[in-house]
């Protein structure tokens, strides 16, 4: 089966622009997981959808992060406007039950 | 709350040499632990992950790591390593009321040096 896909894999974008990140899971996967690593730290959850709703997203750091997974496939992650802190690679999962999480190989943000 | 430490950083080790990368983690609540490795430009894999049952786990690629209840640690461990493992290594909890999101340490960079 196909991966877990993130497009762009890198994005250097200004400060104060917007950005969109793109995850698609794997088909059939109905948890779709973000998280981001900021560098030199953890690698921290953002939030979890289950299909097309928001089960969680306690770790979406304001409200400048919007996520959307549209009818239940694909998700998007913009950041608007983009800051400097915002720097860093984000990654998605996806899974059919819990714990067996496949990541796909990120998105590098860079903000300048 | 839950947090893992990832007690070093950096380890270079030679190549055939053992290797041991340590994870320690606190929780109030049963867990759930998971070691991922990153290649370079790759995506985060899952070497292998202790749910419940055996507490030393066997992984992918040779790795096998212990769940130590009392110590509170998840240690990994492979007793000889080639140049191709060379990557960060990520230790991760999680457990039930957490639904189920991962807790990530900082990583380990294990550089495998001929």
């Amino acid at each position: 089966e196909a991966g877990v896909t993130q497009f762009p894999s890198h994005s250097v974008i200004e400060k104060g622009q917007t950005v969109t990140l793109r995850c698609d899971p794997i088909s059939g996967h109905d948890n779709l997981y973000w998280y981001r690593r900021v560098m030199g730290k953890e690698i921290k959850f953002l939030l979890h959808f289950v299909k097309e709703s928001k089960q969680d997203e306690s770790g979406m750091p304001n409200n400048r992060f919007l996520a959307e997974r549209t009818g239940g496939t694909y998700s998007t992650l913009k950041v608007q406007p983009a800051e400097l802190e915002d720097s860093g690679v984000y990654f998605c999962a996806s899974s059919r039950r819990n714990y067996g999480y496949t990541f796909g190989s990120g998105t590098r943000l860079t903000v300048v | 709350a839950q947090s893992v430490t990832q007690l070093d950083s950096q380890v270079p080790v030679f190549e055939e040499a053992p290797v041991e990368l340590r994870c320690n983690y606190s929780s109030s609540v049963s867990v759930y632990l998971f070691w991922y490795v990153q290649y370079p430009n790759q995506g985060l894999q899952l070497l292998l992950k202790y749910l419940s049952g055996s507490t030393l786990v066997k992984g992918i690629n040779g790795f096998e790591a212990e769940f130590n209840k009392s110590q509170t640690s998840f240690h990994l461990r492979k007793p000889s390593v080639h140049i191709s493992d060379t990557a960060e290594y990520f230790c991760a909890v999680s457990d039930e009321g957490s639904n189920y999101k991962l807790t990530f340490g900082k990583g380990t960079l294990l550089t495998v040096n001929p």
